[in-house]
């Protein structure tokens, strides 16, 4: 069986401070993907990055950064200097190649205080 | 065009009439889906129609009836529906296959009376 799972139910920081929010994934597979979706208040889910299981390089996108650590299960996502646009609902979502489908975490729901 | 553009944004219905959502994309993709979110919740996965064809149906009740009538039209049928249906549907695609990244619409905020 899979689990997903995101502790952090909520989390509220002032702007400009950094921000980590964590995932954690635990499977048998060795192959799935992991993916990162933002839904901003006007609710439309928005696409920020698929990782592959094999790939545990971190990786940067401007103020975005991830950190995935195989051996802790753990896909976590950093917003460095964080803005007001940044608040939104942050999913993590594992795609099982066995049944092929892809399963949302229950989601943080982050607020950047100006 | 890097939309996929739902309506109507909300709807109000009564448990005995028949409505449709629909939604739309011009990228090409060949991949569609339907979402269902209540409120707080994640996104469930309700249809998958890959180049036209259902080929994943998340046992969703038959009050709820998918269409895809050519590739960049998705429809969502909906009759005899419940209060307990009351959620925002999210409509989304990819180009083609289902593990890359989803393009999501805005959704439709449906509240049965």
């Amino acid at each position: 069986a899979q689990k997903v799972t995101q502790a952090q139910t909520e989390i509220s920081v002032v702007e400009k401070e950094d921000v980590t929010l964590d995932c954690v994934y635990e499977t048998r597979d060795t192959t799935y993907y992991l993916f990162w979706y933002k839904q901003p208040p006007s609710g439309e889910l928005v696409f920020l990055i698929r990782r592959n299981s094999f790939d545990e390089q971190n990786e940067i996108s401007g103020r975005y950064s991830w950190n995935f650590q195989k051996s802790t299960s753990s896909f976590n996502f950093t917003i460095t200097a964080s803005q007001v646009v940044d608040s939104a609902v942050y999913f993590c979502a594992p795609f099982n190649f066995g049944n092929e489908k892809l399963t949302f975490g229950t989601g943080t729901r982050l607020t950047i205080i100006p | 065009d890097t939309e996929v553009t739902q309506t109507p944004k909300h709807l109000v219905m009564g448990m005995t009439n028949k409505k449709s959502l629909k939604c739309e994309q011009h990228m090409g993709h060949r991949a569609m889906y339907w979402y269902k979110q209540k409120a707080k919740k994640p996104p469930e996965l309700m249809f998958v129609y890959s180049y036209e064809k259902l080929s994943i149906n998340e046992s969703v009740p038959s009050r709820f009836s998918p269409e895809c009538p050519n590739s960049s039209l998705l429809n969502l049928h909906l009759h005899a529906l419940q209060p307990e249906d009351s959620a925002l549907y999210l409509c989304a695609s990819s180009r083609g296959r289902v593990d890359e990244k989803l393009f999501f619409g805005s959704g439709t905020q449906l509240s049965v009376l």
